[in-house]
């Protein structure tokens, strides 16, 4: 079956630097992948969306690569702030029929 | 528009006890999906549906868990009898179909407790 995986640690950064959490998966190649944010007692946001024959796809502050060949997307935060510190998530395709599927999320705290 | 709106936003409830949940998906969305949060096993999919039919129910638990979706502007998820081990956070959410619209809408989830 189809495991994504993400950094199974809280992630501590100083303001100022750039965050960087990663996702790999197996079983399974993805048409595309997604990042999602989710603050405490709300549902997660979308943010990017990359396709399978894109390397990177930038957003403001945020960047987000794809590695098929590893199985691998890394997402980046550059000039963290505070207000960054939430969880995020990345989900993919299971299926041509749009089957969307979570890792377990990485919590991220920025602190000033 | 409002957006993904699910009610209850609370439920608490006692053991055996019949829960519905109910989802309204943003006008023009077609494929909706129910999906089921806690800290031990993070957001598992249960079920999705492309125009008000059923495409996967694999992720189900039990039985005891059935989803409709009678037109394109709503959607429950029961659980008859609860448990348990069904406290969770459920949420809706609702997308437009295709390569290029993958993005999830997602609605504020309804916190279930049963006690």
């Amino acid at each position: 079956s189809q495991k994504i995986e993400q950094n199974s640690e809280a992630l501590n950064i100083q303001e100022g630097k750039t965050a960087t959490l990663t996702c790999n998966y197996t079983n399974y190649s993805p048409a595309y992948l997604q990042w999602y944010r989710q603050d405490p007692g709300r549902g997660p946001v979308f943010l990017l969306l990359i396709r399978e024959n894109e390397k990177e796809k930038r957003k403001e502050r945020l960047k987000v690569t794809f590695d098929t060949t590893l199985k691998q997307s890394l997402f980046h935060i550059t000039a963290s702030q505070p207000a960054d510190s939430a969880t995020y998530l990345c989900a993919l395709d299971y299926s041509s029929a749009s089957k969307i599927i979570f890792g377990s999320g990485t919590r991220l705290s920025i602190r000033p | 528009d409002a957006g993904v709106i699910q009610s209850p936003r609370h439920e608490v409830t006692e053991m055996g006890q019949e829960v519905t949940l109910r989802c309204k998906p943003i006008s023009g969305h077609n494929s909706l999906f129910w999906y089921r949060q806690t800290m031990m096993r993070g957001l598992e999919l249960l079920i999705y549906f492309n125009n008000n039919v059923p495409i996967d129910d694999s992720g189900m638990p039990e039985d005891r868990f059935s989803a409709k979706m009678p037109n394109a502007s709503f959607s429950t998820l029961k659980i008859q009898p609860s448990e348990p081990r069904d406290s969770a956070v459920y949420f809706c959410a609702s997308s437009l179909p295709g390569l290029a619209y993958g993005e999830l809408f997602f609605g504020e989830g309804s916190r279930l407790t049963v006690l």
